[in-house]
């Protein structure tokens, strides 16, 4: 079935550094989402990317979708200490309505 | 956006028992829904495709007489954990989409059977 592969998997920074995590599917994706997880919480939409090649940005966070659909990444510049938290991507294999979910980020921000 | 209901937000049971855990929608009708499970510091995996109307779809390896799914009407889908024992204990979440939109996730349910 499909794979959707996060590195890092956990990563700890410096409030002010930056952090990017990477997604990859086995699989094309139509279009691809991220998702935020606050520890005890549940995850929150943040962004889907549809267009390969497609970069998307929301203040501090930029997003891009590999040419080949296949990949994506997550950029948070100057990270603050309300960014902590587990980022998601999320893909629908083969265009249906189900979400894979990929294997997640852990971000730490410390002050 | 759409707006999902769990409840409850937290159970402990005894060994043995069954847990029921509700998602409601409350501004939509969904004919479909998800149910996810998630263990400590790890990533969402889907148990199963809720249907209204019809029988659950469940993923591959996940007991279908373990975790009922009801979905009987538009706005609720239940699932409940039967004969619970402690590796039962996990987050379950529910969420509604729809093909290609972005998932809206109900609170989660941790569950704890001791």
């Amino acid at each position: 079935g499909q794979q959707v592969m996060q590195i890092p998997q956990y990563q700890h920074v410096q409030e002010g550094e930056d952090f990017t995590t990477y997604c990859n599917s086995s699989t094309t994706l139509s279009n691809i989402q991220w998702y935020k997880q606050r520890p005890g919480g549940h995850p929150v939409f943040l962004i889907q990317l549809v267009k390969s090649g497609e970069v998307k940005k929301q203040k501090r966070l930029t997003f891009q979708f590999g040419e080949a659909k296949k990949n994506s990444s997550l950029h948070i510049t100057a990270t603050q200490t309300t960014d902590v938290g587990t980022y998601f991507c999320a893909g629908r294999p083969g265009g249906g309505n189900k979400l894979t979910f990929g294997t997640g980020t852990q971000l730490k921000v410390e002050l | 956006g759409a707006v999902v209901s769990q409840h409850p937000s937290w159970v402990i049971c005894k060994s043995g028992t069954s847990v029921k855990i509700e998602c409601r929608s409350l501004d939509f009708q969904a004919t479909t829904m998800f149910w996810y499970r998630q263990f400590p510091k790890q990533s969402l995996m889907l148990m199963a495709t809720s249907n209204e109307g019809s029988k659950a779809t469940y993923e591959q390896g996940v007991e279908k007489d373990k975790f009922l799914i009801n979905h009987a009407s538009l706005t609720l889908s239940t699932l409940t954990v039967t004969s619970a024992h402690p590796e039962d204990s996990s987050f379950y979440i529910c969420s509604a989409s729809w093909t290609n939109t972005e998932a809206f996730f109900g609170q989660g349910t941790r569950l704890t059977v001791v």
